[in-house]
């Protein structure tokens, strides 16, 4: 099993719907957590830390569910410009802490 | 405009080839890591130094070797490299290691082949 694992998607969806994204995650030593966005051929920017009472940033709302261990990220009023893949990263801390990227899910918006 | 540089942007190179991917970063972070992303994958961690020490290496082969000069500087030493190491190589750096250091800045990457 993946340690983090994302539907791939691709997800399509019109200017101005509301799309969510889940993300699940194995190893129940995961302390942080976090969403990217990357464009194509562009390299991964961090959108958003999540934290376990939830945050919002503008249009994007971060869920945590640590007894589930799952991860949503929830986008309103899609733009055009919301167009990339969104990855799932989690912060393993076992011996070491390891950054592990979820495989991403492809969002495309139409107009 | 990313604050960790990465050069080459480009590099072609064959099997027998010895070349260098650099990165360098003037954040003061404490943390550099080496990824590698084919396409449609997500980034594959390879290694990652803390405080200039090598502390992970996910088993990656010998053909690929690290170097941390200084706190700065990133290297990716390349030798006998096989076609499917072809890939684009993504270096990072965090402030810390530790629990909030998922907050990676990348550079834009170094696009390799490898004939």
């Amino acid at each position: 099993r993946k340690e983090v694992e994302q539907d791939p998607g691709p997800f399509n969806v019109p200017e101005g719907a509301t799309v969510a994204f889940n993300c699940t995650y194995s190893n129940s030593a995961s302390q942080s957590f976090f969403w990217y966005r990357q464009d194509c051929r562009k390299e991964p920017k961090l959108l958003m830390s999540v934290y376990s009472s939830g945050n919002e940033d503008g249009r994007f709302t971060a869920q945590l569910n640590r007894a589930s261990q799952y991860i949503s990220l929830l986008i309103r009023d899609s733009k055009l410009s919301d167009s990339a893949t969104y990855l799932c990263v989690v912060n393993v801390r076992s011996s070491a802490s390891k950054i592990i990227f979820g495989s991403g899910t492809r969002l495309s918006i139409r107009p | 405009d990313t604050e960790v540089t990465q050069t080459p942007k480009h590099l072609v190179m064959g099997m027998t080839n010895k070349k260098s991917l650099k990165c360098e970063q003037h954040m003061g972070h404490r943390a550099m890591y080496w990824y590698k992303q084919k396409a449609k994958k997500p980034p594959e961690l390879m290694f990652v130094y803390s405080y200039e020490k090598l502390s992970i290496n996910e088993s990656v082969p010998s053909r690929f070797s690290p170097e941390c000069p200084n706190s700065s500087l990133l290297n990716l030493h390349l030798h006998a490299l096989q076609p499917e190491d072809s890939a684009l190589y993504l270096c990072a750096s965090s402030q810390r290691r530790g629990v909030e250091s998922g907050e990676l800045f990348f550079g834009e990457g170094s696009r390799l082949t490898v004939l």
